[in-house]
């Protein structure tokens, strides 16, 4: 069964400061996307990441993909409080049309 | 362009009841899926549907079903509703391997 796992769940953190947010799957897959989800909103597509070593950057949000290690990973950069939301890694799994999503990261940025 | 809309918005139903709701997705997108929402299990993957056909399901009774129409409008149903129905549920549409644009999604209360 795949198995989308982030860490942290949750992750508080000063302005100013950069952080690293991790999704790791358990089965083949070369696309990966992030969302992001505000309190009572629903889900906004962040990062579109369709190879092995795909990098997108958007502002102070940069990610990452490596289908070896089965790994994907979103790099805060500066953190200003606006960022503060649950973060969500999904993972299309090949030949399956399963999308699934992971676990979530609650990020708190404070001021 | 015009979003995904989710309609009702808000639904208060009791158990045993059945409920519909309804998804109409991006023009031009064929793929949808739907995805229920709880604080305690994430989002969970219900099934997906491109061109009229479910191409999978994920592990949820079979009181959940769906069904998607020619013009890719979707509608999800759920019968002899159960307290632990209560939730989010969330439609996404897509074209091709791009992120999924999320509808707002209906908040089901089971009483």
């Amino acid at each position: 069964e795949l198995k989308v796992e982030q860490n942290p769940l949750f992750l508080s953190m000063q302005e100013g400061k950069n952080y690293t947010i991790y999704c790791n799957y358990s089965t083949t897959s070369d696309r990966l996307y992030w969302y992001r989800q505000d309190p009572g909103k629903s889900l906004e597509s962040l990062f579109v990441l369709l190879s092995n070593g795909a990098v997108k950057q958007e502002g102070r949000l940069m990610a990452s993909l490596d289908t070896k290690a089965r790994l994907s990973t979103l790099h805060i950069t500066a953190a200003v409080h606006d960022l503060s939301a649950t973060y969500f890694c999904a993972v299309d799994a090949s030949g399956t049309y399963k999308y699934i999503f992971g676990t979530g990261t609650r990020l708190k940025v404070l001021a | 362009k015009a979003g995904v809309t989710q309609t009702p918005r808000y639904l208060i139903k009791t158990r045993g009841q059945q409920v519909t709701l309804s998804c109409s997705p991006i023009s031009g997108h064929r793929s949808v899926s739907w995805y229920q929402q709880t604080p305690g299990q994430g989002l969970q993957f219900l099934f997906e549907y491109f061109s009229e056909t479910q191409r999978n399901k994920g592990n949820f009774p079979g009181r959940f079903s769906g069904r998607q129409f020619s013009n890719s409008r979707s509608e999800m149903n759920v019968s002899t509703l159960e307290l632990g129905d209560s939730a989010l549920y969330l439609c996404a549409s897509r074209e091709g391997w791009e992120g999924y644009t999320f509808g707002s999604g209906t908040r089901l209360t089971v009483v």
